[in-house]
């Protein structure tokens, strides 16, 4: 495709349920990052990817927290047990290489736990 | 690690008027340093970046200038127009990889 392409858009989740975020990265892009962003906030770095490794996952905020990136591509961002206060957007970006600046993001998935 | 400060938080326009952003960062070894607008509910949108080999840079009416010895950056949109209403968020990284962004700058420009 064009661009990052996340899903769902939208997700509400019941306090307690896990939830899967996925990425579809610009095809060839060998670097896949995620943030969350709070609102009224500027992105935080959750965990960074080069093809199917993941090199940094120093910003997840818990255990609860896994994302995994199996074939190089997509990339899933799971939470397991959602709370309250993991309600924000949550962003992808991609970028060509390790060293290429300027990735470009995706539309976001906004989750709210309930 | 790298903290990033932003200011100001709101900032308020005449249409034509010249609108500045400034940013400081912690850590010296940061070189690359991007600025992203986001419409509300949309993606943040590279719209300029500047490395640490180059003090200034222009793509029409945007620059940012970036002073090392300081470790600050600043933002400058020129002729503003309705259309750059938006919150614009700096960032710092090393070598492009995971970005530390400031908390926004919420930037109205009022006809």
């Amino acid at each position: 495709g064009a661009g990052v392409s996340q899903s769902p858009r939208y997700k509400v989740a019941k306090r307690g349920q896990d939830v899967a975020l996925r990425c579809d990265p610009i095809s060839g892009h060998v670097s896949l990052f995620w943030y969350q962003q709070a609102l009224g906030q500027g992105p935080e770095f959750l965990t960074y990817f080069q093809n199917e490794a993941q090199l940094d996952k120093s910003g997840l905020p818990s255990d609860r927290f896994f994302a995994e990136r199996p074939e190089g591509s997509v990339s899933t961002l799971k939470i397991q047990r959602t709370q309250q206060e993991d309600s924000a957007v949550y962003l992808c970006a991609s970028s060509l290489s390790r060293d290429r600046a300027g990735y470009t993001f995706g539309s976001g998935t906004r989750l709210t736990v309930v | 690690g790298e903290n990033v400060e932003q200011h100001p938080s709101t900032l308020s326009v005449q249409e034509g008027d010249s609108a500045v952003i400034k940013c400081t960062y912690s850590d010296s070894a940061s070189n690359y340093f991007p600025w992203y607008k986001q419409e509300l509910g949309k993606r943040p949108q590279l719209i300029i970046d500047i490395r640490s080999n180059v003090g200034e840079k222009k793509d029409q009416r945007i620059a940012v200038t970036l002073n090392k010895t300081a470790k600050h950056f600043s933002l400058h949109i020129t002729e503003t127009q309705p259309e750059d209403s938006a919150v614009y968020f700096c960032a710092a990284s090393l070598n492009g990889q995971n970005f530390v962004f400031g908390p926004g700058t919420r930037l109205s420009v009022l006809p």
